[in-house]
């Protein structure tokens, strides 16, 4: 089972805040990373898959790096609004671990 | 269907019963994954198929837990025994092809009293 950790656990910030976390994964045996967006009583929404080095991938106001050489993914949300307000999962997929592993989520609050 | 179904949606049962949690993934999507996610937690991996094979079964907590997906396409989570321990939100998601971004179901939230 891969580890994959998020930081920071919860976070809160004023609307049109920008804001930005953090995911970590074993950078051995690399296949893919994923981005969910999970609001209370939904399930989690697929944003990003993301598979090379170096990609960048951006979806309205949110956007997502990945360095797989450092095993490390950046989620970035430029002008906050409520409706961001989310838990934001990272999951990981390795070629040794065919199971795709999550992290424990960062939790945006987004206050107005 | 247009998106992953689960049954049913609520589970209340005794310790000691068999349940057994259905899921329906979106047709033609070869991937089906079986995660538990507890309150404010990430989801937790139980099982992975590909088509009808069982590809990885490395998270399922013990012996009392299984599942099946017969014609690649249903699965079939069964907890036999249940126990207090047992009681989370199950969820269900599958893809087009393994690596490829999970489309989740609703869940089935079991209680084990």
């Amino acid at each position: 089972i891969l580890n994959v950790e998020q930081s920071p656990q919860s976070l809160h910030v004023q609307e049109g805040d920008s804001t930005n976390f953090t995911c970590s994964f074993p950078s051995s045996n690399f296949y893919a990373l994923h981005w969910y967006r999970w609001e209370t009583a939904k399930s989690p929404e697929a944003l990003f898959v993301m598979t090379l080095n170096g990609d960048e991938k951006k979806k309205g106001r949110i956007s997502a790096t990945l360095n797989t050489k450092e095993g490390y993914s950046y989620l970035y949300i430029k002008g906050s609004q409520p409706e961001d307000s989310a838990t934001y999962l990272c999951a990981c997929l390795s070629g040794s671990a065919r199971q795709l592993t999550f992290g424990s989520g960062t939790q945006l609050t987004v206050l107005p | 269907g247009a998106g992953v179904s689960q049954s049913p949606r609520y589970k209340v049962t005794k310790r000691g019963q068999d349940v057994a949690l259905r899921c329906d993934p979106i047709s033609g999507h070869v991937s089906l994954y079986w995660y538990r996610q507890a309150l404010g937690q990430g989801p937790e991996f139980l099982t992975y198929f590909n088509y009808e094979a069982q590809q990885d079964k490395s998270g399922l907590p013990n012996d009392r837990f299984s599942a099946e997906r017969p014609e690649g396409s249903i699965s079939t989570l069964t907890i036999q025994r249940t126990e207090q321990r047992d009681s989370a939100m199950y969820r269900c998601a599958s893809s087009i092809g393994g690596g490829e971004k999970l489309f989740f179901g609703s869940g089935t939230q079991l209680s084990v009293l």
